[in-house]
């Protein structure tokens, strides 16, 4: 089954803890990218990533690092997390864009982070 | 910087009803727009995609149209169900010089009332 995967699904930390929030893919996509999504803001994008080792910043890329070392795999990366973190997460994957055709997107089911 | 907007922000409709979703954006020179719902705690769930040189795409009961000269798409639910209660999101991505960003709209959230 296609699907993208993300872990935790919850996850209470403290300030300052470094944390890493998993991201895999199984449809061989090579678009990554992340997101936020926060009452009244919508989803913004963190950062993102168009194949391995290349990535670039959304519009909210700060506090927050990636890698993209292999094709499946796109950790999101908190180094020192703090309370203005806190937001509903999800990861997600597509083709590599061509103009006509279908580059449709798919989504994980989210990752609630809580930062105390 | 590309700026994606829904109204109405809230819509609440009795079952049966055709309803239409709006979605505007402000820059014009984008390469695709897809339409999401997303169920309450869960993930995003693809609906539609429409190319920017399409002008509409169908899937079952939905229908998206693009015009992309004027910034906008319209999502078109045909005979509404209390299971189209969701919120629902357009998103259009934009590429040039290199990156490929997406940006979303807040999303219509919708209830259709038995």
């Amino acid at each position: 089954e296609a699907q993208v995967t993300q872990n935790p699904r919850y996850l209470i930390t403290v300030t300052g803890k470094k944390l890493t929030v998993t991201c895999s893919q199984n449809m061989n996509h090579e678009y990554m990218s992340w997101y936020r999504q926060d009452p009244g803001l919508g989803l913004r994008q963190i950062y993102y990533s168009m194949n391995v080792e290349v990535t670039d910043k959304g519009d909210v890329p700060e506090g927050y690092k990636v890698s993209r070392k292999e094709k499946r795999n796109f950790p999101l990366i908190l180094e020192s997390p703090s309370p203005n973190q806190t937001s509903l997460y999800f990861c997600a994957s597509s083709p590599r864009f061509v103009p006509e055709e279908d580059t449709e997107a798919f989504f994980g089911q989210g990752t609630r982070l809580t930062v105390v | 910087k590309q700026e994606v907007t829904q109204i109405p922000a809230a819509l609440s409709v009795p079952e049966g009803e055709n309803l239409v979703l709006n979605c505007s954006f402000t820059d014009s020179a984008i390469y695709n727009l897809q339409w999401f719902r997303q169920d309450p705690g869960k993930g995003l769930t693809s609906l539609l995609l429409i190319q920017s040189s399409q002008r509409e795409q169908t899937s079952g009961r939905l229908n998206a149209s693009l015009d992309k000269s004027s910034g906008r798409s319209t999502l078109y639910i045909a005979a509404s169900q209390p299971g189209d209660s969701a919120t629902y999101l357009c998103a259009v991505k934009a590429t040039g010089g290199g990156y490929q960003k997406v940006t979303f709209g807040t999303g219509t959230k919708l209830q259709v009332i038995p």
